[in-house]
């Protein structure tokens, strides 16, 4: 079934570790999106691509990275996480135009 | 860059009255103003958007507005049902991305 995948789910990690948020699209869509969510709350664009070896800085800062070497696939990586850091992360695609875009289910980060 | 202001943060009606949500942008390059409905624990979903050159759309019990000179936008439920309880995010769109209004809590009691 065409749609978007992320993992972990939850993660629940320690100060100063290293980890990637996995985002995967099975629709074939060229531009992908990663947000930060608390809860209920604002969506603030961390990262965008507009296709492979493509990728732009979001409206918030952030100590993270991403990469975009296939199409489907667009991780994003903590390089050493912060309490701050705890939240919920959303990837999103689109096809062509920006405004339509699908949402995956979310990871839920808590940095202890 | 884009700016989306939404109101009100929170919105309580009872089953069966209609419901506003108001954001305003301040962009005028921004060509695209889509609406998505995040129920409790799900993901964000696109219910209706809007083109800067249309006034008004429809769909079933939602509508959307668009007043381009004064740069606001409007959602419309009407009889609301319980299931419409959710966070409702208006946004603007340009050419690269999505901005998103700070989002309105929705609460449709019985």
């Amino acid at each position: 079934e065409a749609d978007i995948y992320q993992t972990p789910r939850y993660l629940v990690i320690g100060t100063g570790k290293k980890i990637t948020l996995e985002c995967s699209q099975t629709m074939g869509h060229d531009k992908m999106y990663w947000y930060q969510q608390d809860p209920g709350m604002e969506l603030h664009l961390i990262h965008y691509s507009y296709g492979v070896n493509s990728t732009e800085k979001g409206d918030l800062s952030s100590e993270s990275t991403v990469s975009r070497i296939r199409t489907e696939h667009f991780p994003l990586t903590l390089e050493s996480a912060r309490p701050s850091h705890t939240s919920q992360y959303l990837c999103a695609s689109s096809e062509g135009t920006v405004y339509e875009q699908y949402f995956g289910p979310g990871t839920r980060l808590t940095v202890t | 860059g884009e700016n989306v202001e939404q109101h009100p943060s929170t919105l309580s009606v009872q089953e069966g009255d209609s419901a506003v949500i108001k954001c305003t942008y301040s962009d005028s390059a921004s060509n695209y103003f889509p609406w998505y409905k995040q129920e409790l624990g799900k993901r964000p979903q696109l219910i209706i958007d809007i083109r800067s050159n249309v006034g008004e759309k429809k769909d079933q019990r939602i509508a959307v507005t668009l007043n381009k000179t004064a740069k606001h936008f409007s959602l419309h439920i009407t009889e609301t049902q319980p299931e419409d309880s959710a966070v409702y995010f208006c946004a603007g769109a340009g050419f690269q991305k999505l901005v998103f209004g700070t989002g309105t809590r929705l609460l449709v009691s019985p």
